[in-house]
């Protein structure tokens, strides 16, 4: 089984719907991230979260919000999805260990019409 | 804030030949490296990572990166290509002191001429 588990893998919805993507990990970190990939972008950083009472916007959260459920399990939601929002987004973990590098998962391809 | 850049955004290369992926980041403070690669239809998985010590750091497949401190660079190189090398590689940077997140160059896309 995968480390980190994204679902689902695509999804296709209607500008101004609400979607949930949801990530779980079994390496037992505490660090948790999303990220957004789109062409000649690279990732850039929607949310992180240290541990399930400690939330921080990254770089681009406008029109995103996330939940942390517990330590394994970290949700990104699009509350009025936007047609700017179709791209592929990354869940990541990470160990406090300063020179941890992150872990992740397969992605998610989301494109809303 | 720190930020990472990479300036070719695509590098073809004939098979067998040898190939260099640039980097050059910006920090105010010291920090760590990294190459992650990421194939087709998959995440990224890491490549190679400089942490302190012996400048030129080796990785999977081949790889190696040299971390240059006063070039503010952290360059990828392969001696010799192959196929499967065909990927997106991405740069990345972590601060030393608080590492709360990785920040992401814009990424190179290495296509393999046969």
């Amino acid at each position: 089984d995968a480390d980190v588990t994204q679902t689902p893998r695509n999804r296709i919805t209607k500008t101004g719907k609400r979607i949930m993507l949801e990530c779980s990990q079994t390496k037992g970190h505490d660090r948790m991230y999303w990220y957004r990939q789109d062409p000649g972008l690279g990732l850039r950083l929607i949310y992180y979260s240290f541990d399930v009472k400690d939330i921080n916007k990254g770089e681009i959260s406008d029109g995103y919000s996330v939940s942390r459920q517990a330590q394994a399990k970290f949700s990104l939601s699009l509350e009025s999805a936007i047609p700017n929002q179709t791209a592929l987004y990354f869940c990541a973990t990470r160990s406090e260990t300063r020179e941890a590098e992150a872990f992740f998962g397969q992605g998610t391809r989301l494109t809303v019409v | 804030a720190q930020s990472v850049t990479q300036l070719d955004s695509q590098v073809p290369v004939f098979e067998e030949a040898p190939v260099e992926l640039r980097c050059n980041y910006s920090s105010s403070v010291s920090v760590y490296l990294f190459w992650y690669v990421q194939y087709p239809n998959q995440g990224l998985q890491l490549l190679l990572k400089y942490l302190s010590g012996s400048t030129l750091v080796k990785g999977i497949n081949g790889f190696e990166a040299e971390f240059n401190k006063s070039q503010t660079s952290f360059h990828l190189r392969k001696p010799s290509v192959h196929i499967s090398d065909t990927a997106e590689y991405f740069c990345a940077v972590s601060e030393y002191s608080s590492a709360s997140k990785i920040i992401f160059g814009s990424g190179t896309r290495l296509s393999i001429r046969p």
